[in-house]
């Protein structure tokens, strides 16, 4: 059984570039959580996803990020515009169940992002 | 705002050596605690405690929660060198889907 899948492990863009990252959960997971790391600190949510609905997105900027969890295919966490300050270790977690019923998060091997 | 905090933030210790490692926290509605090994890669999921008094064990690994005191433990006994790592303390809540994470210990053991 596959674990979370990231990709790409490492995405180096220009400052007003677009990022993409993409997080496929494990087999029969249905929740997606994302979470930020940035350098010299712990991981802060950004938002948690089931399928075709955001359902807490308390911890995402107010602008240029935004995320989507479709039918079909993995989770998208967008960036656009990138900024240096984006620069972070992105994570993404999976869960059977929501964390209101402790579904436990599993999470992927995160994508850094550096921006120059 | 909920908090967690960890302690030590740094640990160096012998192979062989017994481990203490802290959580605190702070959270509204608190549901569940979990702890994570991160070492070059993603955050591995070792325990999730949601009641007070009862030890979880896993190999030398074990961990406890203290409800009252809001802290918990995670005890790695005879370390070894890839027990390097560092360890995160995360809190999830009743009201929502978050986990809140604390800034980690990073535990390192030598030969």
């Amino acid at each position: 059984n596959a674990g979370v899948m990231q990709n790409p492990r490492h995405l180096v863009r220009r400052r007003g570039q677009e990022a993409r990252l993409r997080c496929s959960p494990m087999k029969g997971h249905s929740h997606v959580y994302w979470y930020r790391q940035l350098p010299e600190e712990g991981l802060k949510f950004m938002v948690y996803l089931q399928k075709e609905n955001i359902i807490d997105e308390s911890g995402m900027p107010k602008e240029r990020f935004s995320a989507e969890f479709p039918k079909e295919g993995p989770s998208i966490l967008r960036i656009q515009q990138v900024v240096r300050g984006d620069s972070a270790a992105y994570f993404c977690a999976s869960s059977r169940k929501g964390q209101r019923s402790n579904g436990t998060q599993y999470f992927g091997p995160g994508t850094r992002l550096l921006v120059l | 705002e909920d908090k967690v905090v960890q302690s030590p933030l740094s640990l160096v210790v012998h192979e062989g050596d017994t481990v203490t490692l802290n959580c605190s926290y702070e959270v509204t509605n608190f549901r569940s605690l979990l702890w994570y090994k991160q070492e070059k890669k993603a955050p591995t999921f070792l325990f999730m405690l949601t009641s007070s008094g009862i030890e979880k064990k896993s190999g030398r690994l074990s961990s406890i929660l203290d409800k009252k005191e809001l802290f918990s433990i995670l005890n790695i006994t005879a370390t070894q060198t890839g027990d390097s790592a560092i360890y995160l303390c995360a809190v999830g809540e009743t009201s929502g889907s978050r986990l809140t994470f604390g800034e980690g210990t990073q535990l390192t053991v030598n030969p």
